[in-house]
């Protein structure tokens, strides 16, 4: 299996505040990359595919960027409602794993 | 409008089989650029992928499950469904159906709000 490692496990930022989380893969996963974001009790939801694609409606402070083995996720400007768990994961071969995920809090 | 339910026991007992549905709407089970995969997340933990279906029944499955994981789909009744058979307190979590995007790279972009599943001993 492919392991995906994320840093920070967790941090807290304020709003305004650029927060980046990255994502490392033990092997190289061209840009089979995804980014979801999940609050307590709901469901995640795509953010990012692709490495860099926003998905639809998702707003532009999201961006993401890498290639091969090493990924990151960037917030530009922290919103309130950003707060919640951000999880990786790869698409390049089954079964398709997820990171750890990276717990974001808000100051 | 697109939407993913899952639905199955909420309390079940070990050594038990589970059997989830999920059933889709705003979408075809039998169209090449969309398949079903189930995630699942036990509580306060990571998410955890399981198995996915495709149109034409292409299936994978976790490897550290397979022996126990069986994925299948009912096209006419727009349902797919995933049994874990020989249950213990480690299959506790919260079971997602997801739409999985298979144009290009594959993504999740539509997901059930989870079935929560508890394992009694």
């Amino acid at each position: 299996d492919i392991q995906l490692t994320q840093s920070p496990s967790s941090l807290s930022a304020s709003v305004g505040d650029r927060v980046t989380i990255t994502c490392r893969a033990s092997q190289t996963i061209s840009r089979y990359l995804n980014w979801y974001h999940q609050t307590p009790g709901s469901a995640p939801k795509l953010l990012i595919y692709a490495v860099s694609t926003l998905q639809d409606g998702v707003p532009s402070r999201f961006s993401g960027s890498g290639s091969a083995t090493d990924f990151s996720l960037t917030i530009s400007s922290l919103q309130p409602e950003d707060f919640g768990i951000y999880y990786c994961q790869q698409t390049y071969t089954t079964p398709q794993t997820f990171g750890q995920g990276t717990k974001v809090h808000i100051k | 409008q697109i939407t993913l339910k899952e639905s199955g026991p909420v309390l079940i007992k070990a050594t038990e089989t589970l059997t989830l549905t999920c059933t889709v709407s705003g979408f075809s089970l039998s169209d090449p650029r969309f398949g079903v995969t189930w995630i699942r997340q036990p509580p306060g933990k990571p998410l955890e992928w399981l198995a996915h279906i495709f149109s034409k029944d292409e299936k994978s499955y976790t490897p550290s499950l397979r022996s126990r994981l069986t994925i299948s789909k009912d096209t006419s009744k727009s349902q797919a469904v995933l049994t874990l058979t020989n249950l213990g307190p480690a299959d506790t979590g919260t079971y997602f159906c997801a739409r999985t995007r298979h144009s290009g790279y594959d993504r999740f972009d539509y997901w059930g709000q989870g079935n929560l599943v508890t394992v009694s001993s």
